[in-house]
């Protein structure tokens, strides 16, 4: 079944540590996403690509890092996490061409809480 | 830069009550306007969407929006709300580029 994947859902980590969000869709879609999201608070762009070695900073200024090496795989990486990384982390999708099929569609989140 | 208002953040009613929740938006261009809901342990997923035409939008689940450009409004309603429509309601708009602004979400607690 086509969707988008996010691992891990949840995690809780050090300060300092190296970590990699992944994010994978089965939809074919040219055009990947990551959002942020802060209990209470609008989503904000991080990053987006529009297909593959495409990658491009946000609304939201962010000290994390994407690759898209495969049109399917969008993973996010902080070289090292601080408290104020904390934040719910949200990959979406959505097809390329004709605007009015670009709606995004969106992963489960991976919830990142930084000690 | 471009924002997107939704004033409700918490809206409790019971069921069988209509619903409104609105939405404001600030940018003076050709915009595309959406509502995303997310059920409790889902993903975000689209309500209904907004590109051109007739500015009363139908989507899924008996929801619709209206959009009213001289307000810069895309307000959601549905006549009667069920308990299944608990959820965070995400009004979002797309302008030229290919990026959706998101307003702060309104939670929906629908009483039995």
């Amino acid at each position: 079944e086509a969707d988008i994947y996010q691992t891990p859902r949840y995690l809780v980590i050090g300060t300092g540590k190296k970590i990699t969000l992944e994010c994978s869709q089965t939809m074919g879609h040219d055009k990947m996403y990551w959002y942020q999201q802060d209990p209470g608070m609008e989503l904000h762009l991080i990053h987006y690509s529009y297909g593959v070695n495409s990658t491009e900073k946000g609304d939201l200024s962010s000290e994390s890092t994407v690759s898209r090496i495969r049109t399917e795989h969008f993973p996010l990486t902080l070289e090292s996490a601080r408290p104020s990384h904390t934040s719910q982390y949200l990959c979406a999708s959505s097809h390329g061409g004709d605007p009015s099929y670009n709606e995004q569609f969106f992963g489960p989140g991976t919830r990142l809480t930084v000690l | 830069a471009q924002s997107v208002s939704q004033h409700n953040h918490h809206v409790i009613l019971s069921e069988a009550a209509s619903l409104e929740l609105g939405c404001n938006y600030s940018y003076g261009g050709t915009v595309n306007l959406f509502w995303y809901v997310q059920y409790p342990g889902q993903h975000l997923q689209l309500l209904l969407k907004y590109f051109s035409g007739d500015p009363l939008v139908k989507g899924i689940k008996g929801f619709e929006a209206e959009f009213i450009k001289s307000k810069f409004s895309f307000n959601l309603r549905k006549p009667s709300v069920q308990w299944s429509d608990t959820a965070e309601y995400f009004c979002a708009v797309k302008t030229g580029a290919n990026n959706l602004f998101f307003g702060t979400g309104t939670r929906l607690t629908v009483i039995p």
